[in-house]
C-alpha cells in the first residue's frame, strides 16, 4: 500500500533549466508534506515543506506546489545547478512518522 | 551545532550473527526514529521513541529486532540472528515533538551487509 508515490525514478535536466519533480498521494488525511534531498552515503536532508492550507511555498530556487483536489504535489528547482544532482523524496507525516515516496534521482548536466 | 550521528557507518556480518547499531540524536530533540532503506525505495518507518518510551513499532519490525532508548538520550537498534534480507541502510532521525513541527533530521545511516 504505497500512500506516497513518485512515479518517475529519474530525471535529467540541463544546468540553468527548470527541474520539476512530481509526487502523488492517496491518503486524504495527509495535511503536510515535506521534500528531502539525499546525496550518496549521506542521510536525507530536509529541503522544503508545505501545509495543506497553502497551495505554494517558495524558498529561494525551490518552490513546492500542492494540488489537493488532484492529490498531487511538485517541487520546482529554478535554475537547476549541478550540485542539485541527488535523490529527492517527498514525504508526509502521519501518527508521528514520515511516509516516503520511492524517490526520484535528479541529474543536472553542466 | 551537532547533528544526528550513527555508529558504525558500515557493518558486514555473517548470517545468523547479532548486530547492534547506535544513534545519538540532536541533544534537544525528544523524539527519535528508526527507518530502513533498501535500494530504489524511500525510507520505511520501523519505530520511534518519545523520550524513553517506545510509542510505535512497524509490522516490519520482526521479533528479531529490538530498539531501546535508555534515559531518553541515545538509542540502539539490535538485530538478532541476521538474515540476508536484513541488508539495508538503517537510518536514525530525531525531532522536537511540538505541534506543527514535522521536520525530522536524519543521521548518515548505517549500511548493513549480511553475507
Amino acid at each position: 500500500d504505497q500512500q506516497v508515490k513518485q512515479n518517475s525514478p529519474s530525471l535529467s535536466v540541463q544546468e540553468g533549466r527548470i527541474s520539476i519533480l512530481n509526487c502523488d498521494y492517496t491518503n486524504s488525511m495527509f495535511d503536510y508534506f515535506l521534500w528531502y534531498k539525499k546525496y550518496p552515503a549521506e542521510g536525507p536532508t530536509f529541503l522544503i515543506s508545505i501545509s495543506s492550507i497553502k497551495d505554494k511555498n517558495e524558498d529561494g530556487r525551490f518552490t513546492v506546489f500542492l494540488n489537493k483536489s488532484a492529490k498531487h504535489l511538485s517541487l520546482h528547482i529554478v535554475p537547476s545547478q549541478p550540485g542539485d544532482s541527488a535523490v529527492y523524496f517527498c514525504a508526509a507525516p502521519i501518527a508521528g512518522k514520515l511516509i516516503f515516496g520511492q524517490g526520484t534521482t535528479l541529474q543536472v548536466k553542466p | 551545532d551537532t547533528g544526528v550521528s550513527q555508529d558504525p557507518r558500515h557493518k558486514i556480518t555473517k548470517r545468523g550473527q547479532n548486530v547492534t547499531f547506535r544513534c545519538d540524536p540532536i541533544s534537544e530533540h525528544n523524539r527519535l526514529y528508526w527507518y530502513r532503506q533498501t535500494l530504489g525505495q524511500g525510507p520505511e518507518f520501523l519505530t520511534y521513541f518519545q523520550n524513553e518510551a517506545q510509542l510505535e513499532k512497524s509490522r516490519l519490525l520482526s521479533d528479531r529486532f529490538s530498539a531501546e532508548r535508555p534515559k531518553g538520550s541515545f538509542s540502539t537498534l539490535e538485530i538478532q540472528r541476521t538474515e540476508q534480507g536484513d541488508s539495508a541502510m538503517y537510518l536514525c532521525a530525531s525531532s522536537l515533538a511540538k505541534r506543527g513541527l514535522y521536520e525530522q533530521y536524519f543521521g548518515p545511516g548505517t549500511r548493513l551487509t549480511v553475507t
